[in-house]
């Protein structure tokens, strides 16, 4: 059973502050990476997707790295605000056919003001 | 607006009592998938579908089934088999990017 890893599992910040989370995953046969942002009372909704080593992306006060040949990837947070309060999903696809997404298990981010 | 409808928001069964999740979407997407979230645990995959009139088995789908009779339309029934029914259910379409509905939440009493 493919594993993926996020770490911390929660995370309290104070307005302003930055912060960073990982995501592990298996490195080999990589096809994709994906967050997902998860309010309270919410469905989870994309942030990004990632698909090549290196990758950065980046939307608004949050961006991501990638490193496939490791295993990793960061989510950043640029000045936390309460709004930001969330669970933080990743995901990893195996490969171009598996339809399958492999979920870890969430960093929850609470920012308080 | 298209998204996902998921139906009932909130459930409560008796043990030894079937019951069907509804989950609709209107955004044309061939793929639908179904997720189980205990606490403390990832998203786990229980039924997925790429098309019509076909469905395969995730991670966990003992004493859960599904029927895929419309693209629109991917309904989970959760069985008397399904020894640990209560959790929280995503319902999601989708070929790349997710779009997740609000969740069912099942309480077995």
């Amino acid at each position: 059973i493919l594993n993926v890893e996020q770490s911390p599992q929660s995370l309290h910040v104070q307005e302003g502050d930055s912060t960073n989370f990982t995501c592990s995953f298996p490195s080999s046969n990589f096809y994709a990476l994906h967050w997902y942002r998860w309010e309270t009372a919410k469905s989870p909704e994309a942030l990004f997707v990632m698909t090549l080593n290196g990758d950065e992306k980046k939307k608004g006060r949050i961006s991501a790295t990638l490193n496939t040949k490791e295993g990793y990837s960061y989510l950043y947070i640029k000045g936390s605000q309460p709004e930001d309060s969330a669970t933080y999903l990743c995901a990893f696809r195996r490969s171009y056919n598996t339809d399958k997404l492999i979920f870890g298990t969430g960093t929850r981010l609470q920012v308080f003001p | 607006d298209g998204g996902i409808t998921q139906s009932p928001k909130y459930l409560f069964r008796k043990e030894g009592q079937n019951v069907t999740l509804s989950c609709e979407q209107n955004l044309n997407h061939d793929a639908m998938y179904w997720y189980r979230q205990d606490p403390g645990q990832g998203l786990r995959l229980i039924y997925y579908s790429q098309i019509v009139n076909d469905f395969q088995k995730g991670d966990i789908a003992e004493g859960y089934s599904v029927s895929r009779e419309k693209k629109e339309s991917f309904p989970l029934t959760v069985t008397s088999a399904q020894k640990n029914p209560t959790a929280f259910y995503l319902c999601a379409s989708g070929a790349n990017v997710l779009t997740f509905g609000a969740g069912s939440r099942l309480t077995v009493l």
